[in-house]
């Protein structure tokens, strides 16, 4: 089975530039994460989708940071402008959505997308 | 509102001893509790989780951990390291049923594995 795939894995820009990340979740997996990990921290939610719809981007930075999920499938995160203090791993995870009440659903990651900025 | 501390930031062992991870949650509600596993340059990948039925919780590679609710604890261990245990380990509490947006990281624990 195919795991959550991410694009670019690697990526250094200029403050104040753009840049924007892509990621293909497991097939059938209605909910898309993404996370930021800063170096040395855990990672935290950016916003979460269920199917194309946002379920919260309460801890999203909207002045600077976007995110989309056309069709409930792929989603693209995009940050415009930069800056020094986003160099951080973007991860997307996916889960299945249950059907029934489940406690504790696995979340799968990806490998992430490491953002410099400078 | 829920949290999680790891109470190492890194913990290094020799090959061939066991290995303990410390983490402590605290939570309103009945938690569900995970250990995920980051290796360099790749993603986060589950070793186990607790969802409220056995309290010892066996994951891959031979880990396991024990939710103790009196003392607010799921640590993990491994009776014996392997030099390709050494990443950083996540410790992860969460709390909603159907929505994982609850989902608390701790700040990571990174292990060294000696030869």
């Amino acid at each position: 089975e195919a795991g959550v795939a991410q694009s670019p894995r690697y990526k250094i820009i200029e403050k104040r530039q753009s840049v924007a990340f892509w990621c293909n979740p497991i097939s059938g997996h209605a909910t898309l994460y993404w996370y930021q990990q800063i170096l040395g921290q855990g990672p935290k939610l950016l916003i979460q989708f269920q199917n194309n719809g946002v379920v919260d981007d309460s801890q999203l930075p909207k002045d600077r940071f976007s995110a989309e999920r056309l069709k409930g499938v792929d989603s693209t995160l995009k940050i415009q402008p930069a800056k020094l203090e986003d160099s951080a791993v973007y991860l997307c995870a996916s889960s299945l959505l249950p059907r029934t009440p489940v406690f504790g659903n696995t979340i799968y990651f990806g490998e992430g997308s490491w953002l410099t900025v400078v | 509102a829920q949290s999680v501390t790891q109470l190492d930031s890194h913990v290094s062992v020799s090959e061939g001893t066991p290995v303990l991870l410390r983490c402590n949650y605290s939570s309103s509600y009945s938690p569900s509790l995970f250990w995920y596993v980051q290796h360099p340059n790749k993603g986060l990948q589950l070793l186990l989780k607790y969802t409220s039925a056995a309290t010892l919780v066996k994951g891959i590679n031979g880990f396991e951990a024990e939710f103790k609710k009196s003392e607010t604890s799921f640590h993990l261990t491994k009776p014996s390291a392997h030099m390709s245990d050494a990443a950083e380990y996540f410790c992860v509490v969460s709390t909603k049923q159907y929505n994982n947006n609850d989902m608390r990281f701790g700040a990571g624990t990174r292990l060294t594995v000696k030869p």
